[in-house]
């Protein structure tokens, strides 16, 4: 069975720039997760989704950062414009369906630099 | 906001055991969590335990949790070069119906042949 997908694997793009990442998530998991991890940090979460409805973007910077799951399957996350500080891994993770306890199951990451 | 605190290395001999530590914050986690990242991949859950419960072993594996002193650990036994990566201790965050997991910084851990 298929993990997590992510791509790209590497990003490098000049400040001001647009970027975007794309993830699927394990056939069948509802909940699929965005979460950014800095050099030297654990990641932090930007966004959940329930399906293709966000349910917690409590984290997600809006005036740059935006995110869609069109069908509830797949999904998108968009950086614009880019800023040197966004430089990160952005880590993708789905679930089941959500609930506390039940395993997230990760991706290997789309890692960016911003020049 | 919650907060997770790990050491952040750790260096033991192959063979030996290692000690991995963390403290938290949220008296309301329900689950605690073990994740390990290896370089240039994504997070890989190891183990993860229950609230109620004091002690969970899983093969080399043995996961203490003291809820009095928010105090998690992971103890690997018989530890091997293939072992050396980041763990992360998380817990998820539970107020206001978000099951948000929470992560510390990681502790990195060598392993000396």
């Amino acid at each position: 069975e298929a993990g997590v997908v992510q791509s790209p694997r590497y990003k490098i793009i000049e400040k001001k720039q647009p970027v975007a990442f794309w993830c699927n998530p394990i056939s069948g998991h509802n909940t699929l997760y965005w979460y950014r991890q800095n050099l030297g940090q654990g990641p932090e979460l930007l966004i959940r989704y329930e399906n293709e409805e966000a349910v917690d973007d409590s984290q997600l910077p809006k005036d740059r950062f935006s995110a869609e799951r069109l069908k509830g399957v797949d999904s998108t996350l968009k950086i614009q414009p880019a800023e040197l500080g966004d430089s990160a891994v952005y880590l993708c993770a789905s679930s089941l369906d959500g609930r506390a306890g039940e395993t997230q199951y990760f991706g290997p990451g789309t890692r960016l630099l911003v020049l | 906001g919650e907060d997770v605190e790990q050491s952040l290395f750790l260096s033991v001999r192959e063979g030996d055991s290692s000690v991995i530590n963390c403290t938290y914050t949220d008296s309301s986690s329900t689950y605690l969590y073990w994740y390990k990242q290896e370089p240039g991949a994504g997070l890989q859950l190891l183990t993860y335990i229950f609230s109620n419960m004091d002690m969970k072993q899983d093969q080399r594996l043995t996961v203490l949790l003291n809820k009095k002193d928010k105090h998690l650990s992971l103890r690997i036994a018989d530890t091997q070069t293939g072992d050396s990566a980041i763990y992360f201790c998380a817990e998820i965050y539970s107020g206001a119906g978000s099951y948000q997991l929470t992560f510390g910084k990681g502790t990195k851990l060598s392993v000396i042949p």
